[in-house]
């Protein structure tokens, strides 16, 4: 069976320090990914998609950066955290032909 | 670009009384529709999808939505609320340009009084 692994669930991270999130999904091959923001318990913002390997767009300039190092592998990063930075941060994935879409279990970041 | 709207920031119903959240849509294309619900401090759970066909969804937990292509709505609907009902909603659209991603409406927070 499919499942999409997002960790950690949450962190608290200074103003001005690094960020490394992880995504990993299994039981599927070269699926889409996605990173999506969510601010104050409100809107979905979508951040970042890969359709393969090494293939990163950005959907709003920011302060963030993606890589997918891997075909199953997302990692949302910062190398300064910004106070607005601090949200809740959820990977998805679908498949080729796929309607559907599957939501990581998110990770609450607070930067202080 | 691909869009949606949910004119309704809250709802609120009470138990046992049915309940519709709104969704309106704006897409070039065929829209492929989706709602999805959230519960505090955790990822999103799949309720239903348009794609193509029958009007009228049906999905999870009672849940149905009802595409409207004239007046480019996709309402969610249940019958009967019930408390455990009680979360933040989200209507998407799927945007064939940026990766398939969906685009979602800024949600609606639906609070079901016994």
């Amino acid at each position: 069976s499919q499942t999409i692994h997002q960790w950690p669930a949450t962190l608290v991270q200074p103003v001005g320090s690094p960020l490394s999130l992880e995504c990993t999904v299994e039981g599927t091959s070269n699926p889409n990914l996605y990173w999506y923001r969510q601010a104050a318990g409100r809107g979905l913002q979508l951040l970042f998609y890969s359709v393969g390997i090494g293939q990163i767009s950005s959907e709003v300039p920011q302060n963030l950066s993606a890589s997918r190092p891997q075909d199953r592998q997302f990692i949302l990063s910062s190398k300064k955290l910004l106070l607005s930075d601090s949200g809740f941060y959820l990977c998805a994935w679908s498949g080729l032909g796929n309607y559907g879409y599957t939501f990581g279990s998110g990770t609450r970041l607070t930067v202080v | 670009a691909q869009s949606v709207a949910q004119p309704e920031d809250q709802v609120n119903v009470a138990e046992g009384n049915p309940l519709t959240v709104k969704c309106t849509y704006s897409v070039s294309g065929n829209p492929y529709l989706f709602w999805y619900v959230q519960y505090p401090n955790r990822g999103l759970q799949f309720l239903l999808k348009y794609i193509t066909g029958d009007n009228l969804v049906k999905g999870s937990y009672g849940f149905e939505a009802e595409f409207n292509k004239s007046q480019t709505s996709f309402h969610l609907k249940k019958p009967s609320a019930l408390v455990s009902d009680s979360a933040l909603y989200f209507c998407a659209v799927r945007d064939h340009q940026a990766g398939t991603a969906l685009i979602f409406g800024k949600g609606t927070t639906l609070s079901v009084s016994s």
